[in-house]
């Protein structure tokens, strides 16, 4: 299957620092991007939808101003959480799909990067 | 009520057991149906995909029900590793063209020695 990277796999930060991840497709190009965020024995939840070329989407209560995403290229998107608190220390993860749209595209899961704020 | 909802578990079954795990969501819109696998602290890692007509691979079979919106991995002869959280995914497309996954909270089995 195909590679997703992100970078970096873990960080620790002071709260009130910007902490930027990367999220690269290797082998593939993809036009969409998803970052999800996960806090301990909770499951998957999708943050932003990031769009090669356009502004991503947020999901209901994600504050965009906070969590900034740049899809700049086909295989390169950001995700920068701005004057981190605590409350943000989680688990973030991306994945890119399959070109295409086909109903059983596969996505593929980056490793994640823990973020913990102190 | 979640998109998507699970037996939270947790599954503690023998080896060689046989473990079923129920998964049923609110979207009738929804396209397409998985299972993923996943590791403490790893990223999931998709399992199988779930067909209207049912499928199995070796252990593991999976089924759907569009009508009653419910979906089931059975997992025969359990082994050690696969000890995991065991995640119910299901799939539209969003806005645009982006296929968008929603994860159900996970279904937690550890296997015995």
């Amino acid at each position: 299957g195909a590679v997703v990277s992100q970078h970096p796999s873990w960080v620790i930060c002071k709260s009130g620092t910007s902490v930027k991840i990367e999220c690269r497709s290797l082998d593939f190009q993809a036009t969409t991007m998803f970052w999800y965020r996960q806090f301990p024995k909770q499951s998957l939840m999708l943050m932003a939808t990031s769009n090669e070329g356009s502004k991503a989407t947020y999901e209901q209560g994600v504050e965009k101003d906070k969590f900034l995403i740049n899809h700049a290229s086909l295989t390169l998107s950001t995700l920068t959480v701005t004057s981190a608190h605590p409350e943000d220390s989680s688990f973030y993860i991306c994945s890119a799909g399959e070109p295409g749209t086909g109903a059983y595209n596969e996505q593929f899961f980056g490793p994640g990067t823990r973020l913990t704020v102190l | 009520r979640k998109e998507v909802e699970q037996d939270p578990g947790p599954f503690n079954v023998p080896e060689g057991a046989t473990v079923a795990f129920n998964c049923t969501y609110s979207n009738s819109a929804s396209q397409s149906f998985f299972w993923y696998r996943q590791d403490c602290r790893k990223e999931p890692k998709l399992l199988m995909s779930v067909y209207s007509s049912g499928n199995e691979d070796g252990r593991f079979t999976a089924q759907l029900n569009r009508a009653s919106q419910y979906i089931s991995l059975l997992i025969r002869d359990s082994k050690l590793s696969d000890s995991a959280t065991y995640l119910c995914v299901v799939s539209a497309i969003s806005s645009g063209s982006a296929r968008q996954l929603t994860f159900g909270s996970g279904t937690q089995l550890t296997v015995l020695p």
